[in-house]
């Protein structure tokens, strides 16, 4: 089994759809839990980080950790065409290790 | 505020060539710095990592090397580019922010070796 497990889609919606993008892991030692979006060519950027467990939002993200069932989301509301990138998750134990999921591509139809 | 610059965008090189690509980070002391590649379909493959100024740590073996002469510049080298060696590849470093330790990428090098 793989470490990290990242649907690589392609998913499509329209516009004002609320997306769903998943991961899930098998180390329960992970502790830092990270959402990066990628345009075409360019850096990741870091979307959403949360240390350990719990929620977090910020405007219309919203990223959720599972510790129990090993499973991290990012939800996107009111989605827009803007949002179509790729969107990485990534997770570890500490930095110098952290693993990246292959990536989600999202394409945002107006 | 902290900025991470990468150069050039993109590089074309042949079969045997040496390489260069430089990474320079702005605004922090002491950064972490990192070097990945991300070729397609595969995700991003972190090559190297470095705690401080001549403090490297190899994490696949390969093709290339690197070095950190200065405590904010990270350069990745090869003496001898492979056609396997094609791929983007990223610098990144990393900071306590807001808490926790975050990892931030520069806008990337695509390498194409023909």
């Amino acid at each position: 089994q793989k470490e990290v497990e990242q649907d690589p889609g392609p998913l499509s919606v329209p516009e004002g759809a609320i997306v769903s993008l998943n991961c899930t892991y098998s180390n329960s030692a992970f502790q830092y839990f990270m959402w990066y979006r990628q345009y075409s060519r360019k850096g990741p950027e870091l979307l959403m980080y949360t240390y350990s467990s719990g929620n977090k939002e910020d405007g219309r993200f919203t990223a959720q950790v599972d510790k129990s069932s090993k499973y991290i989301s990012l939800f996107i509301r009111d989605s827009q065409p803007s949002d179509s990138a790729t969107y990485l998750c990534a997770m570890s134990e500490n930095l110098a290790a952290l693993i990246f999921g292959k990536g989600t591509t999202l394409s945002v139809s107006s | 505020s902290q900025t991470i610059h990468q150069w050039p965008a993109t590089l074309v090189q042949p079969v045997g060539s040496p390489l260069s690509l430089e990474c320079t980070v702005e605004g922090t002391s002491n950064p972490n710095l990192y070097w990945y590649r991300q070729a397609a379909g595969r995700g991003l493959q972190l090559l190297f990592y470095s705690v401080g100024i001549g403090q490297i740590s190899s994490e696949v073996p390969q093709n290339l090397s690197a070095s950190r002469p200065q405590d904010r510049q990270f350069i990745l080298s090869s003496k001898k580019l492979l056609l396997s060696d094609s791929g983007f590849y990223l610098c990144a470093w990393s900071a306590a922010v807001g808490g926790g330790e975050k990892l931030f990428f520069g806008s990337g090098t695509q390498l194409s070796v023909l």
